[in-house]
């Protein structure tokens, strides 16, 4: 089945340790995109990536970081020097303009 | 700057009646537009788009929209509502270049929560 994963569903970190978020998609879609959702505040582009070994900042990369070493991974890094980094944390992947998302990762910092 | 507004942060409907989520978005270009539903701790998942074509725009599971040029507004319906209906919905709007092709990048609205009641 062609898609998009995300692991793990859950996270639980202590505050101030860095964490990476998986994502894969088998779509062979060029460009990769990761939002932050918060309640009632819609979705956040972090962090995208149009072609393999290049990506641009969203408008809340600060505390976050990124790779594109392979068109099917683009895996999401939250730093210690992201203030309030508890969150849902989704995926997409787009073809012909339109995006589609995995299940998404829940971060829970203690 | 693109932008979505969405009317009403929460909606309330009995089973059977029409649902009728209102989106209106800015954009200085024909943009390709999008209605997507989550449910509670998944993913987005697409219900229909519109890129130019149609303005009436038909989706998944019963719903569509219609494009309105004139108002800005890409409102989503559906005729008669289903407990199973009941989500949060995001309307969407992307950037669109000089060739008619989209960019990729999606600006969202805020979301809608739909609640059916028996």
């Amino acid at each position: 089945d062609g898609g998009i994963t995300q692991s793990p569903k859950y996270l639980f970190r202590k505050e101030g340790q860095n964490v990476t978020l998986s994502c894969e998609q088998n779509l062979n879609h060029d460009a990769m995109y990761w939002y932050r959702q918060d309640p009632g505040q819609g979705l956040r582009l972090i962090y995208y990536s149009q072609i393999v070994n290049d990506f641009q900042k969203g408008d809340i990369a600060e505390g976050y970081s990124v790779s594109r070493e392979k068109k099917e991974s683009f895996p999401l890094t939250v730093t210690s020097a992201q203030k309030n980094p508890t969150a849902f944390y989704l995926c997409a992947s787009s073809a012909a303009g339109t995006q589609y998302f995995g299940p998404g990762t829940r971060l829970t910092v203690l | 700057a693109q932008s979505v507004t969405q009317l009403g942060s929460h909606v309330s409907v009995s089973e059977g009646a029409l649902v009728l989520l209102r989106c209106n978005y800015s954009s200085s270009v024909p943009p390709y537009l999008f209605w997507y539903v989550q449910y509670p701790n998944q993913g987005l998942q697409l219900l229909l788009k519109y890129t130019s074509a149609a303005t009436l725009v038909k989706g998944i599971n019963g719903f569509e929209a219609e494009f309105k040029k004139s108002e800005t507004s890409f409102h989503l319906t559906k005729p008669s509502a289903h407990m199973s209906d009941a989500a949060e919905y995001f309307c969407a709007v992307s950037d669109v270049g000089a060739g008619g092709t989209s960019y990729g990048k999606l600006t969202f609205g805020q979301g809608t929560i739909l609640t059916v009641h028996p």
